[in-house]
């Protein structure tokens, strides 16, 4: 059983809905990481929190829009998204340790489609 | 340069007969980490083993194995006595510790099939 939740599993939306993605994890780790993967394709970085911190945003429009209410929870706020957005979105999380194995675990996923 | 390879864009294998999926990187960093991952057609990436640089023997966990050939940059997957739940895409991804960033670098995976 996991311990990274994502709702929801599925989502659609036009371009000029407002949706969000969220994100849960119980496993008290202090980074967590919002991933795009298109199909037949490696999972893309967008967003990195260290300690409720955005660490990394790997220039991703700004109509995706991430946000870390607490160490637990990461949301994904999307915002007139366009019809090549249509993904699996994958959130994970991990411990955060240097010089160590710090594995990412990751969630479900939500497939967004886009119309 | 890509720094994951995975060559094998599909695979297929019987059903209780071991596997090997290969996986080459490419670092300058002394200090790495490998991962291999599975991911269903359900769409969750699964953990299923890691191999860090500085260690001596090659990590196992239940049925998988990694063959880690550090002089060769290889950290092949072998799966033994295959299940068709082990039908997936499986991921190989490496994590530099050099830098200041977290980043896992992921190959382009391998589709593997297991037959009955």
């Amino acid at each position: 059983d996991t311990e990274v939740t994502q709702t929801p599993k599925h989502l659609v939306m036009g371009m000029t809905n407002k949706k969000s993605l969220k994100c849960e994890q119980h496993m008290g780790h202090r980074a967590m990481y919002w991933y795009k993967q298109k199909a037949k394709k490696p999972p893309e970085l967008m967003f990195v929190y260290s300690y409720e911190k955005l660490s990394i945003n790997e220039s991703v429009p700004s109509r995706f829009s991430p946000e870390c209410p607490n160490s637990s929870l990461l949301n994904l706020h999307l915002h007139a998204l366009q019809p090549e957005d249509s993904a699996l979105y994958l959130c994970a999380s991990s411990q955060e340790r240097w010089g160590s194995t710090d594995t990412q675990y990751f969630g479900p996923g939500t497939r967004l489609t886009v119309l | 340069a890509q720094k994951i390879t995975q060559t094998q864009p599909g695979m297929f294998v019987q059903e209780k007969e071991a596997v090997t999926l290969d996986c080459t990187y490419d670092t300058s960093d002394p200090s790495y980490g490998l991962f291999w991952y599975k991911q269903p057609s359900s769409g969750e990436m699964i953990f299923l083993i890691y191999q860090g640089s500085y260690d001596q023997q090659n990590a196992t966990e239940g049925r998988y194995s990694l063959n880690f050939q550090k002089a060769r940059k290889s950290a092949n997957l072998v799966i033994s006595a295959s299940q068709l739940g082990d039908s997936a895409m499986y991921f190989c991804a490496m994590r530099e510790y050099g830098g200041a960033t977290n980043k896992l670098i992921f190959g382009t995976g391998t589709l593997l099939a297991v037959q009955p």
